[in-house]
């Protein structure tokens, strides 16, 4: 089992829709999430940052955590054709970040 | 202000040759971690650096690899010997602390190619 799945895509959405972005994670120490946006060809960008349950909103950004349930989402409102990128769900232990191998979003005019 | 910078941007080596790989963290950053990514991995953790110190070097691939990093501020990850399969985008990051609530920023990465 993988320490970081996200939800395989790739994922196309119409301009102005909500994209939802899942990620689970497997070791229950996990403290602190994050959410990657990667372009193609650049390295990875920090969107969201979430330590506790519930919902943190940035934006038109929404990350979720649940912890009991080892689930990190993002949602994504309004969707741009700016937003198409990869998608990078990451979980820190300690100082060591492991990441999800990502899902793309393509958001079409 | 400055962000994570890295050098070179790309890199193209022989197989068998050494590379040195250079990354300066944000200013203040005392933390800092090498990454790869390659088609199909995803990104990797190699190794991590709390000042000058590195107490996890568990992500090395293999004894070729190795890192430094001086006066708490610039890295240097080094690749002796270069295989084919060394070809990535070698990236680095910096937090203000290994603490769990620092983030940690990328720097642009280096692409490294062996022929």
């Amino acid at each position: 089992q993988k320490e970081v799945e996200q939800n395989s895509g790739p994922l196309s959405v119409p301009e102005g829709a909500i994209a939802s972005l899942n990620c689970t994670y497997s070791d229950r120490g996990s403290q602190s999430f994050f959410w990657y946006r990667q372009y193609s060809g650049k390295s990875p960008e920090l969107i969201m940052s979430i330590y506790s349950n519930g919902d943190k909103e940035d934006g038109r950004f929404t990350a979720q955590l649940n912890k009991a349930s080892q689930y990190v989402s993002l949602l994504i409102r309004d969707s741009q054709p700016s937003d198409s990128a990869t998608y990078l769900c990451a979980v820190k232990r300690d100082y060591k970040l492991s990441f999800g191998a990502g899902t793309t979003v393509t958001v079409r005019a | 202000g400055a962000g994570v910078s890295q050098s070179p941007s790309n890199k193209v080596t022989e197989k068998g040759k050494d590379v040195e790989l250079r990354c300066d963290p944000i200013s203040g950053h005392t933390a800092l971690y090498w990454y790869r990514q390659s088609l199909g991995q995803g990104l990797e953790f190699l190794i991590y650096f709390q000042g000058n110190s590195a107490p996890d070097k568990s992500g090395l691939p293999s004894d070729r690899f190795s890192a430094e990093r001086t006066g708490g501020s610039v890295s240097t990850l080094t690749i002796q010997r270069t295989q084919q399969e060394d070809s990535a985008v070698y990236l680095c990051a910096s937090s203000l602390d290994r603490v769990l609530s620092y983030e940690q920023y990328f720097g642009p990465g280096t692409r490294l190619t062996v022929t």
